[in-house]
This record gives C-alpha cells, sequence and structure tokens, in this order.
C-alpha cells in the first residue's frame, strides 16, 4: 500500500539555523509531492510542490528535494525563524487520475530564539 | 474570496446522536474531500467527490455519509455518532485533476461522549 512516513518526534532548532525535515514513501515513486504547513487550530496550508523529475525547488526561505532512489524528500528552512514553529505535512497523491492525497502525520518544528 | 467554510468550529455529541459538518467552497472547485485528523495519525480520507452529484469513499468511509448536490457545498453525516468518532474533521477542495493544491478550512472539533 502506499503510505507516507514523517519523523513524529519535534525537531527543536535555534534561530537562525537550518531545518531540515523528512519524508519517506512506500512503493512506486508519485507523479508529485506537495509539503504544507499546519499551525495549532488551523487547517494545513500549501506551501511547496516538487514533481518526480525534479531534484529541487525553492521558494523564498524554503527548499525541497526529491530522491526517487531512496524514496525520499527533504524539506528545508534556512535562517530559521520563531515564525516558522509549526508542524509541516508531506502529502502524495493517490494512485488514479483525481487529485487525492495521502497525507503524513507531520513532523512539528520548534523555533527557539 | 472566503475559501473554504467549515460550520461548526466546535461541537459535542453524545453517542447515538446524528449531526452534519457543513463545508462550502467559493472557488468553483470540482473536487472536494473530508479528512479527519487524530494525534499520531495524520490526515485520513473520508470520502471524496469530483463533482456535483459524483461522490467515492475513501480510506476510512465507515460511520459517514456524504452528498454533493452543488459545486460549493460538501456536507459530511454522521448518521449515530460514536466516541471512536472524536477528532478534527477537515474539508478541503482543489481542481479535479493536475497537481493543484488542496485548499483547506479551518476545521471541525468533534467530542463525541
Amino acid at each position: 500500500s502506499q503510505k507516507i512516513e514523517q519523523n513524529s518526534e519535534a525537531l527543536n532548532i535555534q534561530e537562525g539555523k537550518t531545518a531540515t525535515l523528512t519524508c519517506n514513501y512506500t512503493n512506486y515513486s508519485p507523479a508529485y509531492l506537495q509539503w504544507y504547513r499546519q499551525d495549532p487550530g488551523r487547517g494545513p496550508v500549501f506551501l511547496l510542490l516538487i514533481r518526480e523529475n525534479e531534484k529541487e525547488k525553492r521558494k523564498e526561505r524554503l527548499k525541497v528535494t526529491f530522491d526517487t532512489t531512496l524514496k525520499q524528500s527533504l524539506f528545508h528552512i534556512t535562517a530559521s525563524q520563531p515564525a516558522d514553529s509549526a508542524t509541516y505535512l508531506c502529502a502524495r497523491r493517490f494512485s488514479g487520475g483525481y487529485n487525492k492525497l495521502i497525507f503524513g502525520a507531520g513532523t512539528r518544528l520548534a523555533v527557539h530564539p | 474570496n472566503a475559501g473554504v467554510t467549515q460550520t461548526p468550529k466546535f461541537q459535542v455529541l453524545k453517542t447515538g446522536q446524528s449531526m452534519t459538518l457543513q463545508c462550502a467552497q467559493d472557488m468553483n472547485h470540482e473536487y472536494m474531500s473530508w479528512y479527519r485528523q487524530d494525534p499520531g495519525m495524520g490526515l485520513r480520507l473520508i470520502h471524496y467527490s469530483v463533482g456535483a452529484g459524483i461522490t467515492d469513499q475513501g480510506e476510512v468511509p465507515n460511520g459517514y455519509n456524504v452528498s454533493r448536490s452543488t459545486t460549493e457545498d460538501f456536507p459530511l453525516r454522521l448518521l449515530s455518532a460514536a466516541p471512536s468518532q472524536t477528532s478534527v474533521y477537515f474539508c478541503a477542495s482543489s481542481q479535479r485533476t493536475g497537481d493543484g493544491p488542496q485548499h483547506f478550512g479551518d476545521g471541525t472539533r468533534l467530542s463525541i461522549l
């Protein structure tokens, strides 16, 4: 079955450092992976998408990589700030043509001043 | 634009009661879905719809019903609430196909006593 696995332990880092979050998937490579941010009491908000044929994607301080050999995506936040503290979710598409997504459980990031 | 609106935000039910969680979107999205989010388990797909009059089951459909009479609305019904349905419920919408992001509401926090 298709699964998405994220590190369930919270990641604590100092302000200014780079945060790196991991997303591992099973079975065949998905056409793309999506990353979302979720704040307490709110719904997830889309951040970035990376396609299977893209090794890396950047958006401001965010960078996502996609390694089909390792079946893994890494999500980096450079120069992290306390405002980056949130839970980050990785998602892949179910098999089939529709935009159905499978989500990982998310990794909570805490950036300390 | 309001995006995806969910009501109510909080609800407490007794076992055996029924209720409907409302979801409306104003982005003319064909695809809508319901997820439940439980600690450590991530978002799990309950039901989804690819257009008015078309619905299908997700990963965890038991105990829930849906219908889609308009593009804008996608209500989720609990016919006989059980304590195992205590969760946070999120509605999302997106383009029907392709790799567009999911747009989420802010959730309904449901407790079944």
